[in-house]
């Protein structure tokens, strides 16, 4: 049963506009969440973070937003670029007992920023 | 350079034939991680270690083995019981969860991609 979810395997958007990257889950107990932009045939780099007390962490062009209520982040990346163009995956970290250190992933979202 | 890293990057098998990937990080971090990506999908874990000599199983262990006998090395064994054994494995590694509650990110490796005929 997934406990990350990223119901959009793919989004396009045009350069210089807003992208936003949606993922929502079902545990309340995760206690940070994660977004890793990922190109083919590599490992995922670590993007941004925020804890589950926040709803709002800033990073340059990327922003994550927590609705802890509706279970949802999001990523937006403001202005677009082509090289933003990756699959991003949204993790979430467990806090406590089984799942301890233990990060679930979305499937993820390809993003395609066209020029 | 510290890092995390993964050999070799492709790897051939035959079935029936036991396989170990290896993992090396030299972040000093105590968490390391298993996952399997197979195509159009998200990362599964399939085993984790927080500390030396202790690992744990993931959702889709069954049919791999790990071993931790140093902090730097998590080698995953992919054995003959794994039934659809070809997929593309990233190892990472991460900070424990500080007392603080800062983000212990993972770092991952380049990946090694098994194709078992």
């Amino acid at each position: 049963d997934q406990q990350v979810k990223q119901n959009s395997p793919s989004l396009s958007v045009q350069e210089g506009r807003i992208s936003i990257l949606n993922c929502d889950y079902t545990n309340s107990m995760f206690d940070y969440f994660l977004w890793y932009k990922k190109y083919p045939a590599e490992g995922p780099t670590f993007l941004i973070s925020i804890s589950s007390i926040k709803d709002k962490n800033e990073d340059g062009r990327f922003t994550v937003f927590l609705n802890k209520s509706a279970k949802h982040l999001s990523l937006h990346i403001v202005p677009s670029q082509p090289g933003d163009s990756a699959v991003y995956f949204c993790a979430a970290r467990g806090s406590g007992g089984d799942n301890f250190n233990k990060f679930y992933f979305g499937s993820g979202t390809k993003l395609n920023v066209k020029p | 350079d510290g890092g995390i890293t993964q050999s070799p990057k492709y790897l051939f098998r035959k079935e029936g034939q036991n396989v170990t990937l290896s993992c090396e990080q030299n972040l000093n971090h105590d968490a390391m991680y298993w996952y399997r990506q197979d195509p159009g999908q998200g990362l599964r874990l399939i085993y984790y270690s927080q500390i030396v000599n202790d690992f744990q199983k993931g959702d889709i262990a069954e049919g791999y083995s790990v071993s931790r006998e140093k902090k730097e090395s998590f080698p995953l064994t992919v054995t003959s019981a794994q039934k659809n054994p070809t997929a593309f494995y990233l190892c990472a590694s991460s900070i424990v969860l500080l007392a603080d509650r800062k983000a212990g990110e993972q770092y991952f490796g380049p990946g090694t991609r098994l194709t078992v005929t």
